[in-house]
């Protein structure tokens, strides 16, 4: 059974630092994506990864496939308060019973 | 116009009622969702219909029951709420990728806040 683990489940950053948010993967994948939801909001796409090596970038947000560790990343630049949610991954397989697993979510406070 | 709306959003009921929640996507695609989010915001799939045929269907109590009467729709009913059905049910829509170049990106509705008593 596909598992994925995120980390940290929280993180208290201030304003202008950055940092990152891990997503592992227990078996072989074939997509994976980034998923921002505000408090009692639906979930937003932020990002869609298809392949090994894929970086993709909006704003302040980079997110990165390496297939091979199974493990992607979220990083954030310069953090300003309006990231402040929380950020779900999700990953696939294109062939068989196609289901996306989500992470456990880590929950962005942006301190001013 | 919203791509995914769920109907209601927030649902209010005693224990060992019956309740349906409402789904209708205008994106398109061919398949439809049901997620349940527990307090703890952790997501899981429910179930998943391809152009109205089922095609996933975790371990949910059978008193969960999805109905799909076109490929815009997706339905759930629950008989005989329990305290532990309290949750946020999120339905999603996405075009099956199926080894084509389509994503498969999930697209979300709103969700509803079931709060059994």
């Amino acid at each position: 059974e596909l598992k994925v683990e995120q980390n940290p489940l929280f993180l208290s950053m201030q304003e202008g630092k950055n940092y990152t948010i891990y997503c592992n993967y227990s078996t072989t994948s074939d997509r994976l994506y980034w998923y921002r939801q505000d408090p009692g909001k639906s979930l937003e796409s932020l990002f869609v990864l298809l392949s090994n090596g894929a970086v993709k970038q909006e704003g302040r947000l980079m997110a990165s496939l390496d297939t091979k560790a199974r493990l992607s990343t979220l990083h954030i630049t310069a953090a300003v308060h309006d990231l402040s949610a929380t950020y779900f991954c999700a990953v696939d397989r294109i062939f068989g019973n196609e289901k996306l697993t989500f992470g456990t979510g880590t929950r962005l406070t942006i301190i001013p | 116009d919203t791509a995914v709306s769920q109907t209601p959003k927030y649902l209010v009921t005693q224990m060992g009622n019956d309740k349906s929640i409402k789904c209708e996507q205008n994106l398109g695609h061919d398949t439809m969702y049901w997620y349940k989010q527990d307090s703890k915001k952790f997501l899981k799939i429910m179930f998943s219909y391809n152009n109205k045929e089922l095609i996933i269907n975790e371990t949910v109590p059978n008193r969960f029951s999805p109905k799909s009467p076109d490929k815009a729709h997706l339905n759930l009913h629950i008989n005989s709420l329990e305290l532990g059905d309290s949750a946020v049910y999120f339905c999603a829509s996405s075009q099956l990728a199926r080894g084509q170049k389509n994503t498969g990106e999930l697209f979300f509705g709103e969700g509803s806040r079931l709060t059994v008593l």
